[in-house]
């Protein structure tokens, strides 16, 4: 069973950064072999996705509404994405789920293991 | 990018029944479609993949059809755990992934 596990979610004040990590584990489960994503979802709204990263990390796309300030990396050592996000704005706030895409590249996939979620609140 | 438009929005039916989620792709999309559904306070869950595929442990009553730019997801035999959002998610190019605004199934 693959387990997907979010962190670092907190307040943060406009304009500060933040660091969202997400671990991903299951019994012969390859981490490289799997493109990573990150959806966040804000109060009483829909998804919005955000970030995706391929299995090797050489290539990584995001939403425009993030373009610029955040920034998704993987450490396949340690079964671990992260989401870097810099600037951040009070329209950031949101639950930020990462999630576990069904292939290595990130395009024509589905998301099939996805994290409880973390809660970024940016206010002052 | 491609926008995805759900319909309805919302809809009320009763348990046993069976109804029908529209969504639609602002451009051919061919069958990248998936479906999650997502209850109160949990993350999303996958349903539907590639427009008509099942994913593992997802009941029969469940069922997506569709190509090009429109879907459907369709429950039958509604049952009590199946009241939650559901949400199309277009899989076809990237940047942006993007997701249907949802449809809210509430116990008429």
């Amino acid at each position: 069973e693959v387990q997907v596990l979010e962190s670092g979610g907190s307040l943060v004040q406009p304009g500060g950064s933040l660091r969202l990590s997400c671990g991903c584990t299951g019994s012969g489960f390859t981490f490289n072999a799997y493109a990573m994503t990150w959806v966040r979802q804000a109060p009483g709204k829909g998804l919005e996705w955000v970030s995706e990263i391929s299995g090797n990390g050489g290539s990584t796309y995001y939403a425009d509404s993030v373009k610029g300030r955040f920034t998704i990396s993987r450490d396949n050592s340690k079964n671990t994405v992260y989401l870097q996000m810099d600037s951040l704005r009070a329209e950031d706030s949101a639950t930020y789920y990462c999630a576990r895409s069904s292939n290595n590249y990130g395009l024509h996939d589905w998301f099939d293991h996805w994290g409880q979620g973390t809660l970024v609140t940016v206010s002052s | 990018d491609i926008q995805m438009t759900q319909s309805p929005s919302s809809l009320s039916a009763s348990v046993g029944d069976t109804v029908t989620i529209s969504c639609r792709a602002s451009q051919n999309i061919a069958r990248y479609l998936n479906w999650y559904q997502q209850r109160p306070g949990k993350a999303p869950k996958p349903l539907v993949y590639a427009a008509s595929s099942l994913l593992d442990g997802v009941p029969s009553r469940f069922s997506g059809s569709g190509s090009g730019t429109d879907f459907t997801l369709t429950i039958s035999d509604l049952q009590p755990e199946d009241f939650a959002i559901y949400y199309c998610q277009q899989a076809f190019s990237i940047p942006p992934i993007t997701f249907g605004q949802g449809t809210r199934l509430e116990i008429k």
